[in-house]
């Protein structure tokens, strides 16, 4: 059964860059057509789509965060990162990273269980 | 971006009512949207793809519907579990965008 769980710093300075990786377990990071994502959400507000990559390494940003954002896959560790630069306070929230499937239609599933970062001086 | 927005924003319920959530797209989406429930502290879990799919494992109570803007999720009998917050999504075109959620409480 394939698990994802995020880890990183729980907080960050403003202007500093946030970093997050993504364990995934019972199964492989690199399996042919797999995608992976990252997704949050700001306390009291509903989910934000980060972006995703894929098991090569190609990239999909949302728009309101491109420059600030970059994803990356280890395969030998089996885990995938996050790195969002220049923070602020806006930038606090829960973490999550997800599968994202990809077939005709593309959801999210499995996620994991979410990392809180907040972004305090 | 596809604005999604979900009513009502809360709903207070009983075990064994029958409720339905709504979830409305600024644009067409034909079946491009899912349905997920959010407990805290919890993994969000995918109940519905593409509008009307029940994802392996979910409860048959479960089920979605619509296509185009309008989609609705409907619990036949809410069982003590199903408290807890829903939302769509919708994966027509980028960037996905999520409703804000509509939590389920118990009356």
């Amino acid at each position: 059964q394939l698990q994802l769980q995020e880890s990183g710093p729980g907080l960050v300075k403003p202007s500093e860059t946030l970093s997050l990786t993504c364990a995934v377990s019972g199964g492989s990071i690199s399996s042919s057509g797999s995608y992976w994502a990252w997704i949050r959400q700001p306390p009291g507000k509903g989910l934000e789509y980060i972006g995703n990559i894929n098991y090569s390494g190609s990239t999909y940003y949302n728009p309101s965060l491109k420059s600030r954002v970059t994803m990356s896959v280890d395969t030998s560790k089996n885990q995938l990162s996050l790195k969002l630069s220049s923070v602020t306070a806006a930038d606090t929230a829960l973490y999550y990273c997800a599968r994202l499937y990809s077939s005709s239609y593309n959801w999210f599933d499995p996620w994991g269980q979410g990392t809180l970062v907040t972004v305090s001086s | 971006d596809i604005q999604m927005t979900q009513s009502p924003s809360s709903l207070s319920a009983s075990v064994g009512d029958r409720v339905t959530i709504t979830c409305r797209a600024s644009q067409t989406i034909s079946s491009y949207l899912n349905w997920y429930q959010h407990k805290p502290g919890k993994a969000p879990k995918l109940l519905i793809y593409a509008a009307s799919n029940l994802q392996s494992g979910v409860p048959a109570r479960f089920s979605g519907s619509g296509s185009g803007t309008v989609f609705t999720l409907t619990i036949s009998s809410l069982q003590p579990e199903d408290f807890a917050t829903y939302c769509c999504q919708q994966s027509y075109s980028g960037p996905y965008t999520f409703g804000q959620g509509t939590k389920l409480e118990i009356k």
